[in-house]
């Protein structure tokens, strides 16, 4: 069946740091990938996404591109902001809308100032 | 951007009473709902997906009779947990798809649910 991998957290890194945060997947066919965002007491939020392959995804600084020949979806971020503070989930369907996403983990970042 | 709400967002019960949890999307028609749980500090797993009109599709594992969701319209599922037990505690999020114009699910705020 399908699957996400995401690195393990916590991740703790100073203001304006560079963030990295790896995802891989295994699926079948060719699956659309999803970042999500959760604020501390908030829901997830979409953070950007990408539905074939090569196509990068951008949002708020950060940036993930779909690579099918090595099944990842890395989240970066050049400069992360205290704000930044948040859980990160990588996420896939098989389908976009209408079929359920299966998420990693969940990666937790801390930025301190 | 789409809205979606779930009410309550937090409640507590006695062990053995049931509690509903309701997930509306505010601004499109939702053809699809899905219900997730996610224990603390873990991912999201997916319990149902339901549909509009249709009985809902559970996820292995999942007890249909324990866990009931009713899709009665394009804007609102309901999530009722029966005879609650501690273990139940849990947070419980909902995701609604439907006709917005985009490919997005779009993830209600979640609801934590503590039994007694």
């Amino acid at each position: 069946g399908n699957s996400v991998t995401q690195m393990e957290g916590p991740v703790t890194l100073s203001e304006e740091a560079f963030l990295t945060i790896n995802c891989t997947y295994t699926a079948t066919g060719y699956p659309s990938l999803f970042w999500y965002v959760q604020y501390p007491g908030e829901g997830l939020q979409l953070l950007l996404k990408a539905t074939k392959a090569d196509d990068k995804g951008s949002n708020k600084g950060f940036e993930a591109t779909y690579r099918k020949e090595t099944t990842s979806f890395h989240l970066e971020k050049g400069s992360v902001q205290v704000s930044d503070s948040a859980v990160y989930f990588c996420a896939l369907s098989d389908y976009s809308g209408n079929t359920p996403l299966v998420f990693g983990k969940g990666t937790r970042l801390s930025v301190i100032a | 951007g789409a809205v979606v709400s779930q009410h309550p967002s937090w409640v507590i019960c006695k062990s053995g009473t049931s509690v509903k949890i309701e997930c509306r999307s505010l601004d499109f028609q939702a053809t699809t709902m899905f219900w997730y749980r996610q224990f603390p500090k873990q991912s999201l797993m997916l319990m149902a997906t339901s549909n509009e009109g249709s009985k809902a599709t559970y996820e292995q594992g999942v007890e249909k009779d324990k866990f009931l969701i009713n899709h009665a319209s394009l804007t609102l599922s309901t999530l009722t947990v029966t005879s609650a037990h501690p273990e139940d505690s849990s947070f419980y999020i909902c995701s609604a798809a439907g006709r917005v114009g985009t490919d997005t699910q779009y993830f209600g705020p979640g609801t934590r649910l503590t039994v007694l």
